[in-house]
């Protein structure tokens, strides 16, 4: 167990719709990834925050948007669904910048289905 | 343009043997270089990882050597373990971007019994 938490762990949902992704880091970790695993492209990286502020970001679509909380938690937010959107969604953490001994700890995934 | 290349898809090893999973990158702005194991529907975990300024580190079963003029790292595993099937991924941080890490392909490593 990474201590990195997501919900939900499966989804479905439509074209057009909208759905939000949410992770816990580990206790302690201020900032939170987002990575994108789909079949063709691997594991990509979508954007970083670091204490509630932006601080990298990666080839995000512009559906998507992420932010982070007060309480260090993260939502990523994705719009306008297509079907090449499915994929599986990382969160992951680290305690500083670029991350605490060089370790950044992945979540489970959230895995996205759109029909 | 892929700025890291696993070009081993799968291994296959026998258990006890070494196993030794290659990674080649074009981009001279890494400053850490991690490797990941990953299991089916599972987050990947974290294993090892180099600075670029070191050439060599090791932690119990796991070394990593890096080469940086050929642009090359390697993960040996000895003596290599049936649990130690999954994939394996390199994943180098990109300097002075955060934590942002450019993931490899992926080499998926079977070691049998």
């Amino acid at each position: 167990d990474s201590g990195v938490t997501q919900t939900p762990k499966h989804l479905i949902t439509a074209t057009g719709q909208r759905v939000t992704l949410r992770c816990s880091p580990r206790s302690g970790d201020l900032s939170v990834y987002w990575y994108q695993q789909s079949l063709d492209q691997g594991l990509q990286f979508l954007i970083q925050y670091y204490n509630g502020e932006e601080r990298a970001k990666g080839n995000i679509l512009e559906r998507f948007s992420a932010q982070q909380f007060p309480d260090l938690h993260s939502e990523l937010n994705l719009s306008s669904l297509e079907l090449g959107d499915s994929a599986l969604y990382f969160c992951a953490s680290s305690g500083g910048i670029g991350g605490s001994g060089n370790t950044i700890y992945f979540g489970e995934g959230s895995w996205l289905t759109v029909v | 343009d892929q700025q890291v290349k696993q070009n081993s898809p799968s291994l296959s090893v026998q258990e006890g043997r070494i196993s030794i999973l290659n990674c080649d990158y074009t981009n001279s702005m890494f400053d850490y270089f991690l490797w990941y194991k990953k299991y089916p529907a599972e987050g990947p975990t974290f294993l090892i990882s180099i600075s670029s300024i070191k050439d060599k580190n090791e932690d119990g079963r796991f070394t990593v050597f890096l080469n940086k003029s050929a642009k090359h790292l390697s993960l040996h595993i000895v003596p290599s373990q049936p649990g130690d099937s999954a994939v394996y991924f390199c994943a180098p941080r990109v300097y002075n971007q955060g934590g942002k890490l450019i993931f490899g392909q992926g080499t998926e490593l079977s070691v049998k019994p």
